[in-house]
């Protein structure tokens, strides 16, 4: 079975500075890789997503990952943080017909 | 197309008692997922349907739990003789079969007291 790793529970960074949360993932297969994030007593919301192709993938705001096969691992970086990316974020591996099997999820604080 | 909605977005229930939510999902979308969330963690998978059909069941939903998706439009899951163990967010997804992207309703958080 497959499963995902984020390594920091809590991220806690200055507004306008750089970011990175970490995703390991394990997996015998191809990939598919996802971010999501979610807001306060919301749903989640896709981010972006690695299905095959350029092995770096971008957001609309700003954010970037980079699928390493070699290192299994599929980062999430911001060079510049804003308040409003204050969320929780998490990584998440398609297993199967299209089921998610996520991280425990980053906390990102952004503190002005 | 609103997405896809849940209701209610928030329930309490005392221990003991059945409570039973609602899933409509994005109109076109064939396969319908719910997920549980419990505070400070990733979602888990509980069960998901193409139309009509339930393929796959996690053993986090134990016999308590029952989910169905009568005409292949919304879902309901039902949770029976509550616990307080059993709360957290409830999460439902939807996607295309042949699709990459599932989109999540706001969920609802239920509190067994």
């Amino acid at each position: 079975a497959q499963s995902v790793t984020q390594l920091d529970s809590q991220v806690p960074v200055f507004e306008e500075a750089p970011v990175e949360l970490r995703c390991n993932y394990s997996s015998s297969v191809s990939v598919y890789l996802f971010w999501y994030v979610q807001y306060p007593n919301q749903g989640l919301q896709l981010l972006l997503k690695y299905l095959s192709g350029s092995t770096l993938v971008e957001s609309i705001n700003g954010f970037e990952a980079e699928f390493n096969k070699s290192q299994t691992s599929f980062h999430l970086r911001k060079p510049s943080v804003h308040i409003s990316d204050t969320a929780e974020y998490f990584c998440a591996v398609r297993q199967g017909a299209q089921k998610l099997v996520f991280g425990q999820g980053t906390r990102l604080t952004i503190n002005p | 197309d609103t997405g896809v909605s849940q209701n209610p977005r928030h329930k309490i229930t005392k221990r003991g008692q059945n409570v039973t939510f609602r899933c409509d999902p994005i109109s076109e979308h064939n396969r319908l997922y719910w997920y549980r969330q419990t505070l400070g963690q990733g979602p888990e998978f509980l069960t998901y349907f193409q139309n009509e059909a339930q393929l796959e069941k996690s053993r986090l939903l134990s016999d308590r739990f029952s989910a169905e998706r009568p005409k292949g439009s919304f879902s309901t899951l039902e949770i029976q003789r509550t616990e307080q163990g059993d709360s957290a967010m409830y999460l439902c997804a939807s996607s295309l079969a042949l699709g990459d992207e599932a989109f999540f309703g706001q969920g609802t958080r239920l509190t067994v007291v």
